[in-house]
């Protein structure tokens, strides 16, 4: 059962332009989420985090969008740049629980 | 500060060996996951220990273990290899382990079966 999903394995985006990354949780009781990059052969690296009490949290050029109803997350990268390309991973935990769960990962790839 | 290391971070292995992989959290870092990473698969949670005490399990059989010394440093084994066991065993590490702290990620071991 995938509890935290990222339907899109891969996107392409143009340099300078908007990148959306989405994915969909199931369980409602996720209280905090988080989106990783991973580049190959090196761990995931922390970009940004937001707690379920809001519905969006900024850090430079990355945001991350918290639709509860829906059940749904989005990271916005603008402008995108070339360095962006990698895997990005959302994340989910519930407190008390001492677990993320991660979906399955989206390839970005920035076009210059 | 240090970040998180793991070792080695290259093994192959023949089916029916067993392994062992280690990780030093950040300094202070008492809570340690283990993650395993497989094409398609995501990370997927194999196990959370806090001082040296194991708070959740991940869907995974008996045959991977791991534990937690009194300096926080973790082992995972894996006993008895079957060629589904290559992947990317990564671990991360927090303060406490809790909702709303972030997880940091360790280099990764990558673990080939034969």
């Amino acid at each position: 059962d995938q509890q935290v999903k990222q339907n899109s394995p891969s996107l392409s985006v143009q340099e300078g332009r908007i990148s959306i990354l989405n994915c969909d949780y199931t369980n409602s009781m996720f209280d905090y989420f988080l989106w990783y990059k991973k580049y190959p052969a090196e761990g995931p690296t922390f970009l940004i985090s937001i707690s379920s009490i809001k519905d969006k949290n900024e850090d430079g050029r990355f945001t991350v969008f918290l639709n509860k109803s829906a059940k749904h997350l989005s990271l916005h990268i603008v402008p995108s740049q070339p360095g962006d390309s990698a895997v990005y991973f959302c994340a989910a935990s519930v407190t008390g629980t001492y677990k993320y769960i991660f979906g399955t990962g989206t390839r970005l790839k920035v076009l210059a | 500060k240090a970040g998180v290391t793991q070792t080695p971070r290259y093994l192959i292995k023949t089916r029916g060996q067993q392994v062992t992989l280690s990780c030093s959290p950040i300094s202070g870092h008492r809570s340690v996951s283990w993650y395993q990473q497989t094409p398609g698969q995501g990370l997927q949670f194999l196990f959370e220990y806090f001082s040296e005490t194991q708070r959740n399990k991940g869907n995974f059989p008996g045959r991977f273990s791991g534990r937690q010394f009194s300096n926080s440093r973790s082992e995972m084994n894996v006993s008895t290899l079957e060629l589904g066991d290559s992947a990317l065993y990564l671990c991360a590490s927090t303060f406490g382990g809790g909702s709303g702290e972030t997880q940091y990620f360790g280099p990764g071991t990558r673990l080939l079966v034969l």
